[in-house]
This record gives C-alpha cells, structure tokens and sequence, in this order.
C-alpha cells in the first residue's frame, strides 16, 4: 500500500539550510509535492517535481529525487523565521486521479 | 485569482449534533476534494468529485458523512451525528487540467 514517511522535527539556526527529507513506497508515484502549513492556515504549495526528473529548483527552494530509493527532499536555502512552519511531503499516485497521499509533517523550527 | 473558499473557519459542537462545511473551490476546477486533518498527521481523502459526480469516496466513513456537489460548483460536507474523533480540520481542495492542486484555510472542527 501506499505509505510517506518523514521525520517529524527539524531545527536550523537562521541563515543556514534546511533540508527536509522524505520516502515513500509507491513505485507508480506520478508526481510529489511539497506542501508547508503555518499554525492555524490551510496548506500552501510550495513546490512538486514529476517522478521522471532528478532535481527542480525555484528561488530559495530545492527537490531532489532519487526514484530509485524512494527519497524526496526539499533543502531550503538561507532559511528564514518565516520559514518556520509544518512540511508535508506528498504523492500522488498513477490512476489515484489526482487525489494525494501525505506523510505526517516535519514541524521546522528556525532558531534567530 | 481567488483561492480555495471555505466556511465556517471554526466550529465547535456536542457530540452527536450535526455540522455542515461549505467549499468554492477556484473558478473553473473541475476536481474537488475534502480532506481530513487530524492534528499531528497529515490530511487524508475523505471524497473526490469530478463536476458533479463522485469519483473516489472510498474513506468517507459514510454512516455519518455525506457531501454533494449538485451543480459541479461549490459543495457541501456534512457530518451528522458528530463524534469525538471527528475533531480535526477539513480541508477542501480543487483542481484544473494539471497537476496543482489548490487548497483552502480549512474548517477547524471541535466536537465536546
């Protein structure tokens, strides 16, 4: 079945990188995505990659995918307080018709 | 463009009362979905609808719950009658052609 593990906690100092990771274990992923939710708000998304590219960037943000272990990660560059938030990590599997399957958060913490 | 709309923002109810949540999703998504957040995990499918019709309400624990979108545009999900452990926050979300998929704040449901 379908399954999206993350670490749940994450502290970085302000100015330096985040990388957040992530595993999943359907090999039919179609596409991933990387969701961040603020205290008290909807989800926001940030950014997704389709399952036949290694690697997107945008801005600050970068997702690389390694298809052959399973492993997706986001690292954020010159990470702010704003930053601060729950990441979700999401698949969306082939057929599924666009509906996703989320890990559990990984709650980023950046310390001034 | 307007984003995903939805209300109440915030509800507290007894158990075993009834509560409904309205979606508008963004102006012509075809796709809409209901999620479920339980705090400290991340959202699960409750109901998928293409236009008007239902395409996956496989998780909708239906001896309580039950949604409509009668004119392919807003929707409605209810909940009736209410647990416990249905406090969580539900979130709707649309979709076009493509791959984004576009969320709303979420209902934030308290059931005592």
């Amino acid at each position: 079945g379908e399954d999206v593990e993350q670490s749940l906690f994450l502290s970085v100092r302000e100015g330096d990188s985040s990388v957040i990771n992530c595993t999943y274990t359907d090999s039919s992923s179609t596409y991933l995505y990387w969701y961040k939710q603020e205290p008290g708000a909807g989800l926001q998304l940030l950014t997704y990659i389709f399952s036949n590219m290694d690697m997107k960037q945008d801005q600050r943000l970068t997702v690389l995918l390694n298809k052959k272990d399973k492993h997706l990660s986001l690292r954020i560059a010159d990470t702010q307080t704003g930053d601060s938030a729950i990441y979700f990590c999401a698949e969306s599997i082939r057929g599924s018709q666009g509906n996703l399957i989320f890990g559990k958060g990984t709650k980023l913490s950046v310390k001034p | 463009e307007a984003g995903v709309a939805q209300s109440p923002r915030y509800k507290i109810i007894e158990k075993r009362q009834s509560v409904a949540f309205w979606c508008n999703p963004i102006s012509g998504h075809a796709t809409l979905y209901w999620y479920q957040q339980i705090l400290g995990q991340g959202p699960k499918l409750l109901i998928q609808f293409q236009n008007n019709g239902v395409v996956d309400d496989s998780q909708l624990p239906k001896d309580r719950f039950s949604a409509e979108r009668l004119k392919g545009v807003d929707s409605t999900l209810k909940i009736q009658p209410a647990k416990l452990e249905d406090s969580a926050v539900y979130l709707c979300a649309s979709r076009t052609v493509g791959n984004t998929i576009y969320f709303g704040e979420g209902s934030w449901l308290t059931v005592v």
